[in-house]
């Protein structure tokens, strides 16, 4: 089973709202990944966690808060969007953070700001 | 640090035609390339990977083929389907780094 989940899979929020994007794997994969995808364009990575510790943040600003509450679950805590931050964000894993490991997404959720 | 350059961006095939899409990366040090399958409001799939120590690897009517030489690495899908209509990125992974994703390419397989 190589499933990742994502919840939910369409928000809408307005500039003032606070909402959380949830992901969820049981792979035992390690290393856990948020991207933002635009129409048309390849996912652009946020967010790297491994062994539930963040070791890379892209410079994202601080209106989107990771959290990793433990190996199976990753959170995307949003607040204060702005309108162009809708994208389709994913979530990723892997079985560790590194290379020869297969990188598996899930389905997104597609975030409009109004 | 690592770039891929894909192409083409777009690539119209008949029903039971081959496509081909070709892929370039920069950094020598890359050991691994995975392809991605993406369609309408789906995440991307995981169609097939390569490894560095590999020349050629096939699953069915999809193949991979990597020319470490040249730094660059091709998906071929033969006898195509309007199934296989979706985005396909390729990807480069070096050392302990991220993914770097190429640009895209539409394929549309027309019935």
């Amino acid at each position: 089973d190589t499933e990742v989940t994502q919840t939910p899979k369409h928000l809408v929020m307005g500039m003032t709202n606070k909402k959380s994007l949830k992901c969820e794997q049981h792979m035992g994969h390690r290393a856990m990944y948020w991207y933002k995808q635009k129409a048309k364009k390849p996912p652009e990575l946020m967010f790297v966690y491994s062994y539930e510790k963040l070791s890379i943040n892209e410079s994202v600003p601080s209106r989107f808060s990771p959290e990793c509450p433990n190996s199976s679950l990753l959170n995307l805590h949003l607040h204060a969007l702005q309108p162009e931050d809708s994208a389709l964000y994913l979530c990723a894993s892997s079985q560790v953070r590194g290379s020869v490991y297969e990188q598996y997404f899930g389905p997104g959720t597609r975030l409009t700001v109004t | 640090g690592e770039n891929v350059e894909q192409h083409p961006s777009t690539l119209s095939v008949q029903e039971g035609d081959s496509a081909v899409i070709k892929c370039t990366y920069s950094d020598s040090a890359s050991n691994y390339f995975p392809w991605y399958k993406q369609e309408l409001g789906k995440g991307p799939q995981l169609i097939i990977d390569i490894r560095s120590n590999v020349g050629e690897k096939k699953d069915q009517r999809i193949a991979v083929t990597l020319n470490k030489t040249a730094k660059h690495f091709s998906l071929h899908i033969t006898e195509t389907q309007p199934e296989d209509s979706a985005v396909y990125f390729c990807a480069a992974l070096s050392g302990y780094s991220t993914l770097t994703f190429g640009k895209g390419t539409m394929l549309l397989v027309s019935p």
